[in-house]
């Protein structure tokens, strides 16, 4: 596609339920990565997924989330019985070849996720 | 551990120049970017620096110092709509990029 996007672009839920984010990279990148923000502050990495390599999942805060890419496209994260703390804004974002050098990182729009 | 420094907030009048500047510690270095984001958005690449030296695109610059651990976005005739977020990151050895909490630039008239 022309860019990197994430479905649903917001999402309120219920501490304790679970929830499935969604990212479709730019055709052709094979490096993907998930990050989130809270309001006011920076982007945290969460994971990083490269080609067909073993994920980077060292920015996750807990086993309650979990994050798989299936054919090398299309991106879920999932995260298990929510809480409070979880909501944020969680951003995907795209690139060529993070291993071939340093290239650009495009960013999709963002899943707003309110945990009530 | 590895850190990246911006000031918290800026404040600049329109039609004016504003340098924001960055500082990094970083395990390794394999460059230098700066993004922009709006409130409520997603960031968009503004420019890369891997060498030493300024890189112009337009109305905005960016320098690198690899010795000083340093950079700085340079933005001139600043409008309105320039009003945003300004995040510097470094990608480290291991080609990870490491954030900066990022800069809130403010533009009055």
């Amino acid at each position: 596609g022309a860019g990197v996007s994430q479905s649903p672009s917001n999402k309120v839920t219920e501490k304790g339920k679970d929830v499935e984010l969604r990212c479709d990279p730019i055709s052709g990148h094979t490096a993907l990565y998930w990050y989130r923000q809270s309001l006011g502050q920076g982007l945290e990495f969460l994971i990083y997924f490269q080609g067909n390599s073993a994920p980077d999942k060292s920015g996750l805060p807990s086993d309650r989330f979990s994050a798989e890419r299936t054919g090398g496209s299309v991106s879920t994260l999932t995260i298990q019985r929510t809480q409070q703390e979880d909501s944020a804004v969680y951003l995907c974002a795209s690139s060529l070849a993070s291993l071939a050098g340093t290239d650009t990182q495009y960013f999709g729009p963002g899943t707003r996720l309110t945990v009530l | 551990g590895q850190n990246i420094d911006q000031p918290t907030e800026m404040t600049a009048t329109e039609g004016a120049i504003v340098q924001i500047n960055c500082t990094y510690q970083t395990s390794g270095f394999n460059g230098l970017f700066w993004y922009q984001q709006h409130a409520g958005e997603a960031p968009t690449f503004l420019s890369y620096n891997v060498l030493d030296g300024l890189e112009e695109k337009g109305r905005f610059s960016s320098f690198l110092s690899r010795s000083k651990g340093y950079s700085y976005l340079l933005l001139k005739e600043l409008q309105m709509k320039d009003s945003a977020s300004y995040l510097c990151a470094v990608m480290d050895s291991n080609y990870q990029l490491i954030w900066g909490a990022g800069t809130k630039l403010i533009i009055k008239p």
